[in-house]
């Protein structure tokens, strides 16, 4: 059973475009969300997290939409990068007593272009 | 700050063969965690670790066994090594804090059963 899903598997974008990125979740217990940035051969490091009681979280060029409602929460890169090609990954976690782990999604390659 | 190590980064082992993947963080955290990396798959939870004698079984535990019998190590030991367990693992640790709580990555081991 897959609990958190992401959308799509795999992004173009134009340099200076918007890239944009989907996940939905279904354990309405989860009330952690970041997203992860891995670049080939290296480890995945955080990027920017939210918590369900905002709706929106904006660190630089990276911003996060949360949609309690309909289960879904995006991340948007305005002004996109060739250096933000990357796989980004999508995660949730439950309350701390829940363990303290992530389930991630399944992960967008973004491959911007010049 | 040496962070999270892993060794070996790239292990080729036979079908049947014990292996074991080292896991070693300078931060003293008290959570770990061995994910597994799959393309379609995104990351998968093997086994995680709340403390030092403290283990539990993630959403892929089946064929692993881990141990923690210091804070700082984290083995991961393949006990008859098959061909779908060719993968990258990570291994990760993290601290409860009020807010959130960051995982941080090692750069992962390629595992590779011929």
């Amino acid at each position: 059973q897959q609990q958190v899903k992401q959308s799509p598997q795999s992004l173009i974008v134009q340099k200076g475009g918007i890239s944009i990125i989907n996940c939905a979740y279904e354990n309405t217990a989860f009330d952690y969300f970041p997203w992860y940035q891995q670049f080939p051969g290296k480890g995945p490091a955080l990027l920017i997290a939210i918590r369900p009681d905002v709706s929106e979280k904006k660190e630089g060029r990276f911003t996060i939409s949360f949609n309690k409602s309909a289960k879904q929460f995006s991340l948007h890169i305005m002004d996109s990068q060739p250096g933000d090609s990357a796989t980004y990954f999508c995660a949730a976690s439950l309350p701390t007593g829940g363990g303290n782990k992530l389930t991630f999604g399944t992960g967008t390659q973004l491959k911007v272009e010049l | 700050d040496a962070g999270i190590t892993q060794s070996p980064r790239y292990k080729i082992t036979e079908t049947g063969r014990q292996v074991t993947l080292m896991c070693h963080q300078t931060w003293s955290h008290s959570y770990m965690f061995w994910y597994r990396q799959d393309l379609g798959h995104g990351l998968r939870l093997i086994y995680y670790s709340a403390a030092a004698d403290i283990t539990d079984k993630g959403e892929v535990p089946d064929g692993y066994v881990v141990s923690r019998s210091k804070t700082e190590n984290f083995p991961l030991t393949l006990e008859s090594a098959t061909r779908s367990q060719t993968s990258v693992y990570f291994c990760a640790s993290s601290e409860i804090r009020a807010g959130g709580n960051t995982i941080y990555f090692g750069e992962g081991s390629w595992l590779t059963v011929v």
